[in-house]
C-alpha cells in the first residue's frame, strides 16, 4: 500500500524563523512529489518535484527531492505570518496522488 | 481561465440518503479525480477520470461511484449515506496525458462540504 508520512505534524515559531517540513514516501511507479498549501479551503499548488536534487524555488520557499532515500524537504524563509496553514505532501503514481496528513504551521508574530 | 467548480459547495442529509456532487474542470483539462478530506484521515483518493474512463479508484466502498461526461465534467455519487461519509469532497483537474506518465500539477476546486445526519 502506498504510504506518505510527513513531519512534524505541527510546528509554531516565531515570524522570521525558518522551518523545514519533511515527506517520505513509499509508493510504486513513483512519478512526481508535490507540495500544497491548505488554509481552510481548496490546497493550492506549490511545487512539483520529478527529479533528484533538483531544488525549485518561489520567493521564500524552497523545495528537493531525494529519490534514493525517497524523501523530500520544504523549507521556508524568513517566515510571515500570512504562512500559517497545513502543508501538504503528495506523491503522483498510477493516476492518483496519495497525500501525507500534512504538517500544521503556526507563525506568531 | 476560471478555475475548477464544484456544485453545491455545502450539503446536509440524512443517513440512508444519496447524493451526487458535480464538478466542471479547467477549460481544456481532461483528467478529474476526487479525494475525500476529513481530520482524522486526511485525504484520501476515491477515483480519477480520463476521457470517461475511470483510471483508478481508491479504497472505497461500492457505495461511492462516479462518472464523467464527454465535455469532461465529472459527478460522484454516494448512496445510502452514513455517519462517517460526513466530509470534504475534493475535485482536481489537470491535463490527464494519457501513455501513464503521471507528471502533472493538479489544481483543486473549493469542495463540497457534506453533513451527514
Amino acid at each position: 500500500e502506498d504510504k506518505v508520512v510527513q513531519s512534524p505534524l505541527s510546528l509554531v515559531v516565531h515570524e522570521g524563523d525558518t522551518v523545514t517540513l519533511n515527506c517520505s514516501y513509499e509508493v510504486t511507479n513513483f512519478r512526481s512529489l508535490l507540495w500544497y498549501k491548505q488554509e481552510k479551503k481548496a490546497p493550492t499548488f506549490l511545487f512539483m518535484l520529478t527529479s533528484s536534487g533538483i531544488e525549485k524555488k518561489s520567493g521564500r520557499l524552497s523545495s528537493i527531492l531525494d529519490k534514493k532515500e525517497l524523501f523530500s524537504i520544504l523549507n521556508i524563509t524568513a517566515t510571515q505570518t500570512g504562512d500559517s496553514a497545513v502543508y501538504l505532501c503528495a506523491v503522483g503514481s498510477n493516476y492518483k496522488l496519495t497525500f501525507g496528513k500534512g504538517t500544521l504551521l503556526t507563525v506568531n508574530p | 481561465k476560471a478555475g475548477v467548480t464544484q456544485t453545491p459547495r455545502y450539503l446536509i442529509k440524512t443517513r440512508g440518503q444519496q447524493v451526487t456532487l458535480s464538478c466542471s474542470p479547467i477549460s481544456g483539462h481532461r483528467s478529474v479525480s476526487w479525494y475525500q478530506q476529513t481530520p482524522g484521515q486526511g485525504l484520501q483518493f476515491l477515483f480519477e477520470y480520463f476521457s470517461e474512463t475511470q483510471r483508478n479508484k481508491g479504497n472505497f466502498p461500492g457505495r461511492f461511484s462516479g462518472r464523467q461526461f464527454s465535455n469532461s465534467r465529472s459527478e460522484m455519487n454516494v448512496s445510502t449515506l452514513e455517519l462517517g461519509d460526513s466530509a470534504l469532497y475534493l475535485c482536481a483537474s489537470s491535463w490527464g496525458l494519457a501513455g501513464g506518465s503521471y507528471q502533472e500539477t493538479q489544481y483543486f476546486g473549493p469542495g463540497t462540504r457534506l453533513l451527514v445526519l
